[in-house]
C-alpha cells in the first residue's frame, strides 16, 4: 500500500533561518504530489502541487518544493522563514487512478521570533 | 459557495449515541472526500464521492459508518453507536475534477465521552 513518510516530526527554527522538510513516498507509479499547511485552529490550505513538468515547483508564501523521482522525494523548502510560518505541514500523494490523498504524519514547525 | 462548509464545528456524543456530520462542497465541485484526523496527525481516508455516487469507500469502517451525497443537499457522514476511538476531527474536501487539487473544510471535531 501507498505510504508517505515525513521524517521531521517537530522542527524549531529562528526567524530568517532556512527550512527544508522531507517527504518520501513509496508508490512506484505516476503520482501527484502536494504540500498542505494547517495553521493553528484552521483548515488545511494548499501550499503547492506537482502534477507534471518542471520538478521544481513554486507555491504561495515563498515556499517551493522539488520532486526527485529517483529518490521518491518531494521536499519542501523556504529560504527564510517567518514567525507566521508556525504551523503543521503535511505532504500528500495521490496515485493516478485514485482520487483520495495519502498523507504523511505531518511536521510541526515552530518559528521563534 | 467558495469554501467547503462543514457543520457543526464541534460535536460531543456519549458512547453509543449517533453522530451526524455535514459538508457542503464548493459549488460546481464534483468530487467529495471525507478524512479522519486522529490526535492532530495521521489523516485517514474514509470515502469519496463523484456527485452522488460512491467512488471509493475502502477506508470506511462499514459496520457503523455511512455517508451520502444527495442532490441539492449537503453531504453527510453518520456514525451509529459511536465509540471512544471515533473521537477525531473529520475533514471534508472537494475538488472540481478528478485530477485537480482538493480544498478542505474547517473540520468537525467529534468528541465521544
Amino acid at each position: 500500500a501507498q505510504s508517505v513518510s515525513q521524517h521531521n516530526h517537530h522542527v524549531i527554527l529562528s526567524e530568517a533561518a532556512s527550512l527544508e522538510l522531507g517527504c518520501n513516498y513509496s508508490y512506484g507509479g505516476t503520482v501527484n504530489l502536494f504540500w498542505y499547511v494547517q495553521y493553528p485552529g484552521q483548515h488545511l490550505q494548499l501550499l503547492l502541487k506537482y502534477f507534471s513538468g518542471d520538478p521544481l515547483v513554486k507555491g504561495i508564501k515563498g515556499f517551493e518544493a522539488e520532486f526527485i523521482k529517483s529518490k521518491f522525494s518531494f521536499n519542501l523548502r523556504k529560504p527564510s522563514v517567518q514567525w507566521s510560518d508556525t504551523a503543521e505541514y503535511f505532504c500528500a500523494v495521490r496515485e493516478t487512478g485514485r482520487r483520495a490523498l495519502t498523507f504523511g504524519s505531518g511536521t510541526r514547525l515552530q518559528v521563534q521570533p | 459557495g467558495e469554501e467547503v462548509a462543514q457543520t457543526p464545528k464541534h460535536l460531543v456524543r456519549g458512547e453509543g449515541q449517533k453522530a451526524k456530520l455535514y459538508c457542503a462542497p464548493i459549488k460546481g465541485h464534483s468530487y467529495v472526500f471525507w478524512y479522519q484526523q486522529v490526535l492532530k496527525n495521521e489523516f485517514k481516508f474514509l470515502i469519496s464521492f463523484q456527485n452522488e455516487n460512491v467512488f471509493d469507500e475502502t477506508g470506511m469502517p462499514k459496520e457503523r459508518f455511512s455517508a451520502k451525497c444527495l442532490p441539492n443537499s449537503p453531504c453527510s457522514l453518520e456514525i451509529q453507536a459511536t465509540k471512544l476511538e471515533d473521537s477525531a476531527v473529520y475533514f471534508c474536501a472537494s475538488s472540481l475534477y478528478k485530477n485537480t487539487e482538493a480544498f478542505f473544510g474547517q473540520g468537525t471535531r467529534l468528541t465521544v465521552v
